[in-house]
């Protein structure tokens, strides 16, 4: 079964600066996506970044990005010019083409 | 586009009555819904996937006798919860996938609280 880890339950940062969230995960698949998912208190999911594992170029949108290392697993989120409005709960999830399978989350406090 | 609705957002209901949650997609057609289940500052649990005309598939755990699923029609999938109970009490987000694509588009959830 494909399980999804991440090692940071909180994280903080300055507003403006960068921060990282990291993301591993444990497949036998070689095709699959991952995904980056941000839960702010209205609890709505929102997609913010997304991976198909074929592409060797790692995926941007706009102060988001990834670092995808396939032969470690692993799967980071940066946000650059952190701002207020990116505090939330960012969850890393993993698809087969099927189900998703969630992280545990990481709660990001963005400091004025 | 890809916007997926629920109904109703929040909803308080006595110990041993049912309560139903929709999810529409409102602006296309989903073949497969899941539904999952999550508690304050926790992930998301799947409970069900479910695909239009076909019964649901629950995961381990999750009694399909308590959580009844019905995906009617290729924009409405329904969940009930049965004779609730105050453990049921949690936050139930719906998502909804297109025929031949991966990703989920997710509804806004539904607070149920069972007194």
């Amino acid at each position: 079964a494909q399980t999804v880890t991440q090692s940071q339950p909180e994280m903080s940062v300055q507003e403006a600066e960068t921060v990282t969230l990291s993301c591993t995960y444990d497949t036998s698949e070689s095709d699959y996506y991952l995904f980056w998912y941000k839960q702010p208190p209205s609890r709505q999911m929102i997609l913010v970044i997304r991976q198909e594992a074929y592409k060797q170029q790692n995926a941007t949108e706009n102060r988001f990005s990834v670092n995808f290392q396939k032969a470690a697993k692993s799967f980071s989120l940066k946000i650059s010019d952190s701002q207020l409005g990116d505090a939330a709960m960012y969850f890393c999830a993993y698809s087969g083409g099927s189900r998703l399978t969630f992280g545990e989350g990481t709660q990001l406090t963005v400091n004025p | 586009g890809a916007v997926v609705s629920q109904h109703p957002s929040w909803v308080i209901c006595k110990s041993g009555t049912s309560v139903k949650i929709e999810c529409r997609s409102l602006d296309f057609q989903a073949t497969t819904m899941f539904w999952y289940r999550q508690f304050p500052k926790q992930s998301l649990m799947l409970m069900a996937t479910s695909n239009e005309g076909s019964k649901a598939t629950y995961e381990q755990g999750v009694e399909k006798d308590k959580f009844l699923i019905n995906h009617a029609s290729l924009t409405l999938s329904t969940l009930t919860v049965t004779s609730a109970h105050p453990e049921d009490s949690s936050f139930y987000i719906c998502s909804a996938r297109r025929d031949f694509g991966y990703e989920q588009y997710f509804g806004p959830g539904t607070r149920l609280t069972v007194t």
